[in-house]
Order: structure tokens, then sequence, then C-alpha cells
């Protein structure tokens, strides 16, 4: 079955630096997403992205974050200047139709611990 | 605003059924989602519901009334594999539209 693959699976940084998520969606899909979910809490929506733009963000999607496809087949997800409330398990996902009617598909996640 | 209420936690045993309410408060609405989420990994999808009634897939089903803002999960034949969280997530309007999680069921199979 075609799965989202990301890198690294877990990543330590240390406050104020920067670090950049990797994420390979399934070949076929449209449409990207990040999520977030802060241990023991929800998961919570942070940009969609499609047609090499992003299509919506959330409020913690600050000028902090930035998303790029930068080839066909990668999609990352950079934190600029990492804070400690950063540290969260992240969560790529991509859907073949638009808004996911048939459930997105999520990558295993990569745990980012900020110290 | 957004709300969306799930228990925190139930347990049942090995062999039952079991019931997992989700309760919705949204702007607007175009999808109900439900997700099982192991400790540790990603969500996996289960069901999706966007006009009333059941819709049961193998030992899974989910029911939505769209009226009273309400969905729950049904898991039959519990086996021990099914303990994991289990997130209620809601679409609120059409397009590519992000969905909103729920803070999730903790669920435990018990022999």
């Amino acid at each position: 079955e075609p799965e989202v693959t990301q890198t690294p699976s877990h990543q330590v940084t240390q406050m104020g630096q920067e670090v950049i998520l990797r994420c390979v969606p399934i070949s076929n899909h449209l449409y990207f997403y990040w999520y977030r979910q802060i241990l023991g809490q929800k998961v919570e929506f942070l940009v969609s992205f499609y047609n090499n733009e992003i299509s919506e963000k959330s409020e913690i999607f600050d000028d902090q974050f930035s998303v790029e496809r930068p080839d066909g087949s990668n999609f990352t997800l950079k934190i600029r200047s990492t804070k400690l409330e950063d540290s969260a398990m992240y969560f790529c996902a991509s859907s073949e139709r638009q808004g996911g009617d048939y459930g997105y598909t999520f990558g295993s996640g990569t745990r980012l611990t900020v110290v | 605003g957004q709300n969306i209420d799930q228990p925190t936690e139930m347990t049942a045993t090995e062999g039952a059924i079991v019931q997992i309410n989700c309760t919705y408060q949204t702007s607007g609405f175009n999808g109900l989602f439900w997700y099982q989420q192991h400790a540790g990994e990603a969500p996996t999808f289960l069901s999706y519901n966007v006009l009333d009634g059941l819709e049961e897939k193998g030992r899974f089903s989910s029911f939505l009334s769209r009226s009273k803002g309400y969905s729950y999960l049904l898991l039959k034949e519990l086996q021990m594999k099914d303990s994991a969280s289990y997130l209620c997530a809601v679409r609120d309007h059409s397009g590519n539209t992000p969905l909103v999680f729920g803070k999730g069921t903790r669920l435990s199979v018990i022999a």
C-alpha cells in the first residue's frame, strides 16, 4: 500500500535553530498538509498546499514557518527559529482528491524536541 | 468557533461492543471523519460520513446525525489490538479545507 514517508523520525534541536522536516507524499496525490500534535494533546492543522502554493494556514503557522515543494516528490516544512513550544510530533499528510473525502494518508511523523 | 467533544477515556472487554460518541459545533459542515491512532504512531483513516445514517465497514461502523451535531463510532468483537485513541474530525466547509480534530478517546481493551 502506498505510504507517506517522513524524515527524520526524531530530531532534537537547540532553541533558536532552524529545522527542516521532510515528507514524500504519495506519488499521485495533489493535496498536501502539515499537522502537529503536542504530546497528550489534539492533532492541530498547520497548513495545506496545492498547485505549488499555500491553500490555507492556521494561526499557528506564523512567519517562523514555511513550506516548499522543491522538486516533484518532496514537501518540506521549515521552522526558522525554533522555540521550546514547537516541540511536538509533526505529521505530513496527502490526499488524492480535494478536501480528502476519503481520508488523508498521514506519514509516521517526525518527533521534534527543542531543548 | 469550532468545538469537538469526545470522552477522554473508555475501557471495554475483549469480544464486546463499544460506542464512542462525538459531538461537534462548527460554523459549517462538510463531512465527519474517524481516525485510529496507536500510541506514537500516525492517525489512520477509519470512516467518513457526510449524510445522516450508518456506514458499516467490517467490525467498525460510524453514525451521523447532522441535525444533532452528533456521531458515534461503533466497534464490534473487540480485539486487544483495538486499544488505541480514536479521533473524531470535522471538515467545516467544502474544498481543500483542513480537518478539525477532537482530543481523541483513548480506548483500552481488557481481557
